[in-house]
């Protein structure tokens, strides 16, 4: 299996701040990599595919890079909105892997 | 507007079995692969299993390859997964998903819990 690791698994911030998340593959898995925020009690969001491109309906302050083993999500300004946690998620392989999260907590 | 429905939670206990339904609307859901991804209390996601859009083929996570199975029912617009065996680590909340096409999970059902416990 492909495993997936995000860093940081948790992070302060405050609203307005530039954050950048980490995710890893083990292996190489083009850009099949997506992205999804996820709030207490609620279903997951899926905000960034193909780990670049914007799903219809997110804010364009979010933002992702990266292929082959290394990618980032990147929240230019923070929005109270946003304290969430977030996961990296990989669909190259026909057995989909999820990172372990990042917690992004108000400072 | 896509629906996405789960039932069949419940406590069962360890060596049970449950089976998952999933309500699917507002889409052509004969169209799409669908998935089950599942969440253990203050833990990570998950992804479990999934299937095409016509049955024929699924893949599932190692973790419960022989213990679970996947199913759909186009006829019924509803997704199913037969869980075998349960364990205590099988505790979760169990989210029915749609694959947007594109091999992405683009919708999320509420998600249905399941507790094993005696």
């Amino acid at each position: 299996d492909i495993q997936m690791t995000q860093s940081p698994s948790s992070l302060s911030a405050s609203v307005g701040d530039r954050v950048t998340i980490t995710c890893r593959a083990s292996q190489s898995i083009s850009s099949y990599l997506n992205w999804f925020q996820q709030k207490p009690g609620k279903a997951p969001k899926v905000l960034i595919y193909g780990a670049s491109s914007l799903q219809s309906g997110v804010p364009s302050r979010f933002s992702g890079s990266g292929s082959g083993t290394d990618f980032t999500l990147t929240i230019s300004s923070l929005q109270p909105e946003d304290f969430a946690t977030y996961y990296c998620q990989q669909s190259y392989s026909s057995l989909l892997t999820f990172g372990g999260g990042t917690k992004v907590e108000i400072k | 507007e896509v629906q996405l429905v789960e039932s069949g939670g419940g406590l069962v206990q360890p060596g049970g079995s449950l089976r998952l339904s999933c309500a699917a609307s507002g889409f052509t859901f004969s169209s799409y692969w669908m998935h089950w991804v599942r969440q253990a209390p203050g833990k990570g996601l998950v992804w479990v299993s999934r299937i095409n859009s016509d049955g024929s083929s699924t893949n599932n996570a190692d973790s419960v390859k022989g213990q679970f199975t996947i199913s759909r029912d186009n006829a019924k617009n509803t997704l199913y997964l037969q869980m075998n065996s349960l364990r205590a680590e099988d505790t979760a909340v169990y989210y029915c998903a749609r694959d947007s096409g594109l091999g992405y999970i683009d919708y999320w059902g509420q998600g249905t819990l399941v507790t094993v416990s005696s």
